[in-house]
């Protein structure tokens, strides 16, 4: 079974600044997804970033960006020049190819400080 | 183009009431997921269906818990029998394709969320 491990519950950060959230996870399989999800206050769930197991090149979305290390097992999130607006839970999740359910971590609680 | 819709937003039973949560996924999407999220919990994959299929419920409870998505009209969540510890926020997502079938098919589009309390 795959798991998704999220190691810290809450983070806090500056405006502007720059945070990494940690993400491991588990699995045998070669070809799968990752992905990263924020749920703001609001609840609803936006895809932030994706990453495919078999690119080598990390993914990079504007101000957010990720470390992924497959033989490592490690996907961590990085979000440049904090804004207050990225105050959130940040869910790592992670599905095989060709499958259908989506594990995900219990969750980091982000908090930008102005 | 509306995104994944999710009635009711919010929906209070008693225990041993029947609790019916729907979702419209987006438009030319075919393929609906539901996730149940517990407190300060993440998501847990319940249930994937595509139209008059149930494909995958792996992550549903065997009892009181059933899910359908019918040729015409909106997904349903169906629980009967409610207890305490159903309440939750269940969440819908839909794609347009199965996963690895292209590229991007495969992102999951979520709805806000119904969050269920039974009292």
């Amino acid at each position: 079974a795959q798991t998704v491990t999220q190691s810290q519950p809450e983070m806090s950060v500056q405006e502007a600044e720059t945070v990494t959230l940690s993400c491991t996870y588990d699995t045998s399989e070669n070809n799968y997804y990752l992905f990263w999800y924020k749920q703001p206050p609001s609840r609803q769930m936006i895809l932030v970033i994706r990453q495919e197991a078999y690119k080598q090149q990390n993914a990079t979305e504007n101000r957010f960006s990720v470390n992924f290390q497959k033989a490592a097992k490690s996907f961590s999130l990085k979000i440049s020049d904090s804004q207050l607006g990225d105050t959130a839970m940040y869910f790592c999740a992670f599905m095989k190819q060709n499958n259908n359910d989506m594990r995900f971590g219990a969750g980091t609680r982000l908090t930008v400080k102005p | 183009n509306a995104g994944v819709m999710q009635n009711p937003r919010h929906l209070v039973r008693r225990r041993g009431q029947e609790a019916r949560l729907r979702c419209s996924p987006m438009k030319g999407h075919s393929h609906v997921y539901w996730y149940r999220q517990l407190p300060e919990e993440g998501l847990k994959f319940m249930v994937y269906l595509q139209k008059e299929n149930i494909i995958d419920e792996s992550g549903m409870p065997k009892e009181r818990f059933s899910a359908e998505f019918p040729k015409e009209g909106p997904s349903i969540l169906r629980i009967q029998q409610v207890v305490r510890g159903d309440s939750a926020a269940y969440f819908c997502a839909s794609s347009p394709l199965a996963y690895g079938s292209g590229t991007g098919s495969y992102e999951q589009y979520f709805g806000p969320g119904t969050r269920l309390t039974v009292t």
